[in-house]
């Protein structure tokens, strides 16, 4: 059972363009929500993260927006650049801080 | 600092063949895990380590051995490889606390025939 559901798969945007990526989860204990980046022959590494107790948090072109009661969050790459192309990764985790992953989105950003 | 340090980079196996996977790093983080990552799938949780002595199983361990007799180096072992096997593992690193970033070193791609 997945606890932690991303969607899209895949998604390919326009340079200058909004990417948008979503994740739901199950379980309310969880209280911290992280976003990986990799690129192709790396491994993943932290992009951006939030708690459960703000609705949003930006960092550069990247935002990440979270809704407690509908239990979802998402990222956002404003001005999406080809530079961004990469897997995306959401995860999640509680008290035992091991991390519930989603599948991955591949983002492709056309120039 | 070199960070998470994984060799080798790529192996060839056959079946029934066993090997060690190593991993090390250099920040004195406590937490380290494997994963594995397969097409589709995500990141699957091997084996992870709270510490020095202390090990567990995540949610794919069969086939693997860990042990972590340093803070440094958490190897990972595969006692009989098998073409399921074929996947590419990476090691993490974080220290404890609330939400640390966990550090990932470059993988290992494995190919087992």
């Amino acid at each position: 059972q997945q606890q932690v559901k991303q969607s899209p798969q895949s998604l390919i945007v326009q340079k200058g363009g909004i990417s948008i990526i979503n994740c739901a989860y199950e379980n309310t204990a969880f209280d911290y929500f992280p976003w990986y980046q990799q690129f192709p022959g790396k491994g993943p590494a932290l992009l951006i993260a939030i708690r459960p107790d703000v609705s949003e948090k930006k960092e550069g072109r990247f935002t990440i927006s979270f809704n407690k009661s509908a239990k979802q969050f998402s990222l956002h790459i404003m001005d999406s650049q080809p530079g961004d192309s990469a897997t995306y990764f959401c995860a999640a985790s509680h008290w035992d801080r091991k991390l519930i992953w989603g599948l991955g989105t591949s983002l492709a950003v056309n120039p | 600092n070199a960070g998470v340090t994984q060799t080798p980079k790529f192996q060839v196996l056959k079946t029934g063949q066993s090997m060690t996977l190593q991993c090390a790093q250099d920040m004195n983080h406590e937490y380290m895990s494997w994963y594995r990552q397969d097409p589709g799938m995500g990141l699957r949780l091997i084996h992870y380590s709270v510490g020095a002595g202390i090990t567990d199983q995540g949610e794919v361990p069969n086939g693997y051995n860990v042990s972590r007799s340093t803070t440094e180096d958490f190897p990972l072992r595969l006692l009989s490889a098998a073409p399921s096997q074929t996947s590419v593992y990476f090691c993490a690193s974080r220290s404890s606390g609330l939400g640390d970033e966990q550090f990932f070193g470059p993988g290992t791609r494995l190919t087992v025939l």
